[in-house]
């Protein structure tokens, strides 16, 4: 089946420092993939879309400048947390389908902590 | 714009228990309807993708259930274990959107 590999699984780091975190998808191309944020017992929110070559198209109320996107091929998407502060800490997880009637498959996840 | 909503929001049952998991969407032309297994600190695993050409799909002691008319899809359990406990999410979309999740449902199950 479909395998989505996202690393790390946990970082942290300290404030005013960036972060990077890679999603793969290992066995099908990916024409989407999707970043999520999670809060303690909260359910996924959206963050971002992005599609292979293009800009990520970011929901309302997610800085851009500060969650980089960057989607270069149709197997890697990667996040970028800039400029890091304590409330950026939550659980990031990244998705990729082959097409929007398809289903969907997640990474593992990466909890973020910022100190 | 899809919304999903999920009840109950917990559920504790014993050992053995058939159970059955309710999810309600706004948006009734979706594409796809899709439960989640996530266990604490951990990513999502694919339970069961229903299209929205299909009635339910089925995987060893899960059903899902589409009922697209009245913008409903139910979770049921066979014969609940303790493995069993984890939160369980649902997700849909339409249209050329991404999925949107309900907030989950925390399931218990006591030995």
């Amino acid at each position: 089946g479909a395998v989505v590999s996202q690393h790390p699984s946990w970082v942290i780091c300290k404030s005013g420092t960036s972060v990077k975190i890679e999603c793969r998808s290992l066995d099908f191309q990916a024409t989407t993939m999707f970043w999520y944020r999670q809060f303690p017992k909260q359910s996924l929110m959206l963050m971002a879309t992005s599609n292979e070559g293009s800009k990520a198209t970011y929901e309302q109320g997610v800085e851009k400048d500060k969650f980089l996107i960057n989607h270069a091929s149709l197997t890697l998407s990667t996040l970028t947390v800039t400029s890091a502060h304590p409330e950026d800490s939550s659980f990031y997880i990244c998705s990729a389908t082959t097409g929007f009637r398809y289903g969907y498959t997640f990474g593992s996840g990466t909890r973020l902590t910022v100190v | 714009k899809q919304e999903v909503t999920q009840i109950p929001a917990a559920l504790s049952v014993p050992e053995g228990e058939n159970l059955v998991l309710n999810c309600s969407f706004t948006d009734s032309a979706i594409y796809n309807l899709q439960w989640f297994r996530q266990d604490p600190g951990k990513g999502l695993t694919s339970l069961l993708l229903i299209q929205s050409s299909q009635r339910e799909q089925t995987s060893g002691r899960l059903n899902a259930s589409l009922d697209k008319s009245s913008g409903r899809s139910t979770l049921y359990i066979a014969a609940s274990q303790p493995g069993d406990s984890a939160t369980y999410l649902c997700a849909a979309n339409s249209g050329n959107t991404p999925l949107v999740f309900g907030k989950g449902t925390r399931l218990s199950v006591i030995a």
